[in-house]
Formats: C-alpha cells, structure tokens, sequence
C-alpha cells in the first residue's frame, strides 16, 4: 500500500458527460501528479500540484482541469468525455515535487466511455 | 524533450535465470533516471532511481541499474528472476519542469 489513496476505482460513463476523479496523497506529501496510462498512448503525465498551486503541466487536453484543496486532496476533472479517454488514471504524491523526487503512485481509476 | 526507449515490449525468462531489461534515454542535460514496476491492478513502484555518482544502483528486490552516459542507457538487471517478478517495468526520465517521461513498458513473464 502507497499510502496514495483514489477513488473510485472503476467509473463507467457516457460520450459527452463529466467525471471526476479524487486523490488523496500521502500523509505530509505537498505534491500531486496526475497521469493517464492507456495502451495506445502509454504512460502520459498530465499535471502537477504543489501546495494548492500548479506547478507543471505536460499533456493535458483543455476539456481536463485538476485542482488541489487546502487540505491537499486533489481532484481530477475530465468533460466533454470522449471514448478515446477510456483509460487508467494514476495519481501519485511526493514529499517536495522538485524533480527526481520519488513519487509514489495510487492504484488508480478505471476509466470507460462508451 | 526528454524521451525514453525500452525497445523489448514483452520479455519471457525462466525462474532462476538472468534478466535485463533495456532502456535508452534522450536528454541534454544529465538525466534523472527510474524503474518503476507495474504488478496487474497496481499502481508504480519505484525499484530505483540515478541522479548522480556511483553508475551501479541497487534497488529494492534484488534490482540493480547501470548508467551508462556513453550508450544513453539505464538498463535494468537482476542476477536471478522469481516468479513473482512478472510484471510489466518501466523507465522514466524526469526534467527540470517535473515532466517525467515514461518508456512505453516491458512486460516480464516468467517461466516456472
């Protein structure tokens, strides 16, 4: 167990809705990335929180948008859903963020549009 | 940008034999190197990681990694694979913007 918690683990949806997808990191962990892993595109990072602000982006479509809360949960927002975004949706935590630092990923959330 | 190449997609050893899995990295500045590890249903864990120094690194599991600046290499080894090893392994490069790059994976199957 990470100690990175996600929810939910399966979410199955239609064309053209909205989902979203929570994070919790670990104890103490400031930093949140998110990544998308699906068999065509491999593992994508999408983004990355520090402390509530963001601090890299990579390639995230604009009909995706992340936040973090102060409590440092995080959530993922995915709209305009499409059936290319079915995919497994990691996020994983880190102490700092600053790079090279070991990050520790959540089981991740299964996505499937249909 | 930073890119990463693992050029075998599916490796198949016998328990107890050798393994090397193989990953070329593109960077211009020097890299920040990991292995992850992908059991079916979980999440990555990291086995290891090079930022500096010593070109030998041993990992968690009996993983050692070697950096070889010259071949723009880090390939992964363990002397003698366990079933439970199967899984699928990936290579990162991490950047200055935190972009971490992941090769497209090589999945491990092993033979009793």
């Amino acid at each position: 167990d990470s100690g990175v918690t996600q929810t939910p683990k399966h979410l199955i949806t239609a064309t053209g809705q909205r989902v979203t997808l929570r994070c919790s990191p670990r104890s103490g962990d400031l930093s949140v990335y998110w990544y998308q892993q699906s068999l065509d595109q491999g593992l994508q990072f999408l983004i990355q929180y520090y402390n509530g602000e963001e601090r890299a982006k990579g390639n995230i479509l604009e009909r995706f948008s992340a936040q973090q809360f102060p409590d440092l949960h995080s959530e993922l927002n995915l709209s305009s859903l499409e059936l290319g975004d079915s995919a497994l949706y990691f996020c994983a935590s880190s102490v700092e963020g600053g790079i090279g630092t070991e990050a520790f990923f959540g089981q991740g959330t299964r996505l499937t549009v249909v | 940008a930073q890119s990463v190449t693992q050029p075998d997609i599916h490796i198949t050893v016998s328990e107890g034999a050798s393994l090397e899995l193989r990953c070329n990295y593109s960077y211009g500045a020097t890299p920040y190197l990991f292995w992850y590890v992908q059991s079916p249903g979980q999440g990555l864990q990291l086995l290891l990681k090079y930022f500096s120094g010593d070109t030998l690194v041993q990992g968690i599991k009996g993983f050692e990694a070697e950096f070889k600046r010259s071949q723009s290499s880090f390939n992964l080894r363990k002397p003698s694979v366990h079933w439970s090893d199967a899984a699928e392994y990936f290579c990162a490069v991490g950047a200055e913007n935190n972009d971490m790059r992941f090769g497209a994976g090589t999945r491990l199957t092993v033979k009793p």
